[in-house]
């Protein structure tokens, strides 16, 4: 079945330091892929997505490309804030009508001062 | 609401016990998602509603757990005879067809005693 492997965590940046949160799957189709951001006391939210291959996902400095060829989708930011520490969660939703996410474990980000 | 409403935001009940969740997606959204979030073990897909279609109950651990959704909007997830492992956060989520953005709701943090 489908699956998704981020790296181990907790990750602990300096301000302005910069981020890649490592992220591959095993899909059966042609799956879209997405990070989820969960910050501290609120509900998951979309940070970006990449529904085919070679595809750039970006926002709020965030950026991720759909590579096919090495089944990854890693989260990257040049400079992160003390306001982007959360837990990030990588996934995948298969190409089938049924649109449901499969998950990985997440990993949390503390960015300190 | 404009959000995904969860109640009750936190559960605690003894072992043994039923208990309900309750879920009221965005209002339009077709399709809705519960997720069980433990520590350590990301997100664990428990069942998803897509319209009038047959719900998929792939993802519920076991015959004590159940979920339906009553003319296609509110939703409720039951647990019947509690388990202490059964404890954790109860995510649920609503989308717009398959777009695979889904909107979560804060969760429901259940704990069994």
């Amino acid at each position: 079945g489908d699956s998704v492997t981020q790296m181990e965590g907790p990750v602990t940046l300096s301000e302005e330091a910069f981020l890649t949160i490592n992220c591959t799957y095993t899909a059966t189709g042609y799956p879209s892929l997405f990070w989820y951001v969960q910050y501290p006391g609120e509900g998951l939210q979309l940070l970006l997505k990449a529904t085919k291959a070679d595809d750039k996902g970006s926002n709020k400095g965030f950026e991720a490309t759909y590579r096919k060829e090495t089944t990854s989708f890693h989260l990257e930011k040049g400079s992160v804030q003390v306001s982007d520490s959360a837990v990030y969660f990588c996934a995948l939703s298969d190409s089938g009508a049924n649109s449901k996410l499969t998950f990985g474990k997440g990993i949390t980000l503390s960015v300190r001062p | 609401g404009a959000g995904v409403s969860q109640s009750p935001s936190n559960k605690v009940t003894e072992k043994g016990k039923d208990v309900e969740l309750r879920c009221d997606p965005i209002s339009g959204h077709t399709a809705l998602y519960w997720y069980r979030q433990s520590l350590g073990q990301g997100l664990e897909f428990l069942i998803y509603f897509q319209g009038n279609s047959a719900p998929d109950k792939s993802g519920l651990p076991s015959d004590r757990f159940s979920a339906e959704r009553t003319g296609g909007s509110v939703s409720t997830l039951t647990i019947q005879r509690t388990q202490q492992e059964d404890s954790a956060v109860y995510l649920c989520a609503s989308s717009f067809g398959g777009t695979g953005e889904l909107f979560f709701g804060e969760g429901s943090r259940l704990t069994v005693l």
